[in-house]
C-alpha cells in the first residue's frame, strides 16, 4: 500500500457523534486526497488538498471536513451532519494531481 | 463528474485464459489510468496512458485507448487465481484537474 497508512482499519460509531479518520503519508507527495466507495461502486472524492493548508472541496463534501497541517497528515473528519456515513473510506497521495495515486489501505466505518 | 465507465460490470474466466475488459468516457482527457482492488483493500496502480500514447504494456497487462472512440481496454494475459479483483478505470482530465473514477470490474479467475 505504497507509504500511506490509515488508522483504524475498522471504526464503529454512533449516529450522531462525529469521527476522524487518520491519513499519513511518507512519500513525500505534495496532493492528498480523501475518497468514499459503497458497495459495488466506484471511489467519489471528498476532499483533496494539493499544499499544505490548502484544500479544495470533491464532489461530495457535504458533511464531512478536513486539515492539512502538515505535508504527511490528512485526516478526515465526518461529522454528525454526513447523513449516510458508513462506507469504506480510502486516503490517497501523489507527487502531482495529473499522476498516479497511491492509497491506503481503507478504513471502514459503520455508523449504528 | 466525468468519469468512466467499464464494461463489463462482472468477469469470469477460467485460469490461463485471457481477460478483457472496457472503459468508455465522455470528456477529453490528459491521462487514463487503471488501478486494481483486492476485496477490502486499497487500489494498487496498473498502468498510466497519456492522451497521446495508443498502447502500452506491464508484464501480463496491455491496455489501449483511442482517444477518436474515447475508450480504453485493458487486457490480462494468462490469468491467475491472484489476478481475482475489481478493476477500475479513471480518467484524469484538465476540465476539472482530477481523477475519476468508474464504477469498475469484478474478474473472478476459477482454477
Amino acid at each position: 500500500d505504497g507509504g500511506i497508512t490509515q488508522s483504524p482499519k475498522y471504526l464503529f460509531r454512533k449516529e450522531g457523534q462525529n469521527v476522524t479518520l487518520s491519513c499519513e503519508q511518507n512519500l513525500n507527495h505534495d496532493a492528498m486526497y480523501w475518497y468514499r466507495q459503497d458497495p459495488g461502486q466506484g471511489l467519489r472524492l471528498i476532499y483533496y488538498s494539493q499544499i499544505v493548508n490548502d484544500f479544495q472541496k470533491g464532489d461530495i463534501a457535504e458533511g464531512y471536513s478536513v486539515s492539512r497541517e502538515k505535508k504527511e497528515s490528512f485526516p478526515l473528519t465526518v461529522t454528525s451532519a454526513q447523513k449516510n456515513p458508513t462506507a469504506f473510506y480510502l486516503c490517497a497521495s501523489s507527487r502531482d494531481r495529473e499522476l498516479r495515486q497511491y492509497f491506503g489501505p481503507g478504513t471502514r466505518l459503520t455508523v449504528t | 463528474s466525468q468519469q468512466g465507465e467499464e464494461d463489463p460490470q462482472a468477469l469470469s474466466i477460467q485460469e490461463g485464459e485471457n481477460a478483457t475488459m472496457n472503459c468508455s468516457y465522455k470528456t477529453s482527457i490528459n491521462n487514463l489510468q487503471w488501478y486494481r482492488q483486492n476485496s477490502g483493500r486499497g487500489l494498487v496502480h496498473l498502468i498510466l496512458i497519456r492522451s497521446n500514447e495508443r498502447e502500452k504494456h506491464s508484464g501480463r497487462l496491455r491496455v489501449t485507448l483511442d482517444t477518436s472512440k474515447k475508450s480504453s481496454s485493458l487486457l490480462i494475459t494468462a490469468s491467475r487465481a491472484a489476478d481475482t479483483a475489481s478493476y477500475f478505470c479513471a480518467i484524469y482530465s484538465s476540465n476539472d484537474y482530477k481523477l475519476s473514477f468508474g464504477a469498475g470490474t469484478t474478474v473472478t479467475v476459477r482454477a
